[in-house]
């Protein structure tokens, strides 16, 4: 298996533009997660998805953030306007049902400017 | 919300040596997981440990769990150049399916 696999890699856009990322998760895994990254927040969790359905979105910052996962092996994370303290290092990651670690993609970094 | 912090925030030792950080975290769990990242990278599962094991091995890797004082730690044995990366323990909330993870320890093991 590739791995949980994210794109783009890096995305720099303008203040006001729309963001889209997305996330291949890995076959099999029910469970999917949405984490931002940033030097003075760590990681934090902004979603979370079981079987397709959202189960926790109480960490999206604001309106402005929304995921979707319209099947088990494709979710996306949009932004719209994007602003500058949206900067930050976007990863998805997955995992089976039941016990175990999750599996982490790659990350987007995205800097809005 | 931080459910574990990492201590200490950063720690440089010599290839041979062993590195030990810690975590404490707030609420009860079902378990505690350690991810190494390292840079521009995502976070790599390490091991998990359930709240009702005291310690658990995986390679030269060691983690042991004090639920009582709501602290675990990892010992990694004979470091090398290729340990250095930032460490971070993660909790569940209450057993649910979200991890909460800490700022991490940022380890630099010299050559």
């Amino acid at each position: 298996d590739a791995g949980v696999i994210q794109s783009p890699r890096h995305e720099v856009t303008e203040m006001g533009q729309e963001v889209t990322l997305r996330c291949k998760p890995i076959s099999g895994h029910n469970s999917l997660f949405w984490y931002r990254q940033t030097m003075m927040r760590g990681l934090e969790l902004l979603i979370y998805f079981n079987n397709n359905v959202p189960i926790d979105d109480s960490g999206m910052p604001e309106d402005r953030f929304s995921a979707k996962m319209p099947n088990a092996s494709f979710s996306t994370l949009k932004i719209q306007p994007s602003e500058p303290r949206d900067s930050a290092v976007y990863f998805c990651a997955s995992k089976a049902t039941g016990g175990g670690g999750y599996t982490f993609g790659s990350g987007t970094r995205l800097t809005v400017v | 919300s931080q459910q574990g912090e990492e201590d200490p925030q950063a720690l440089s030792i010599q290839e041979g040596e062993n590195a030990t950080m810690n975590c404490s975290y707030k609420t009860s769990i079902n378990n505690l997981q350690w991810y190494r990242q390292n840079s521009g990278r995502g976070l790599v599962h390490l091991i998990l440990i359930r709240s009702n094991e005291r310690e658990k091995h995986s390679g030269r890797l060691r983690v042991t769990l004090d639920t009582s004082k709501k602290s675990s730690s990892l010992l990694i044995t004979a470091s090398r150049a290729a340990d250095t990366a930032s460490y971070f323990c993660a909790t569940d909330e209450g057993g649910s399916e979200k991890l909460v993870f800490g700022k991490g320890t940022k380890l630099t093991v010299n050559p």
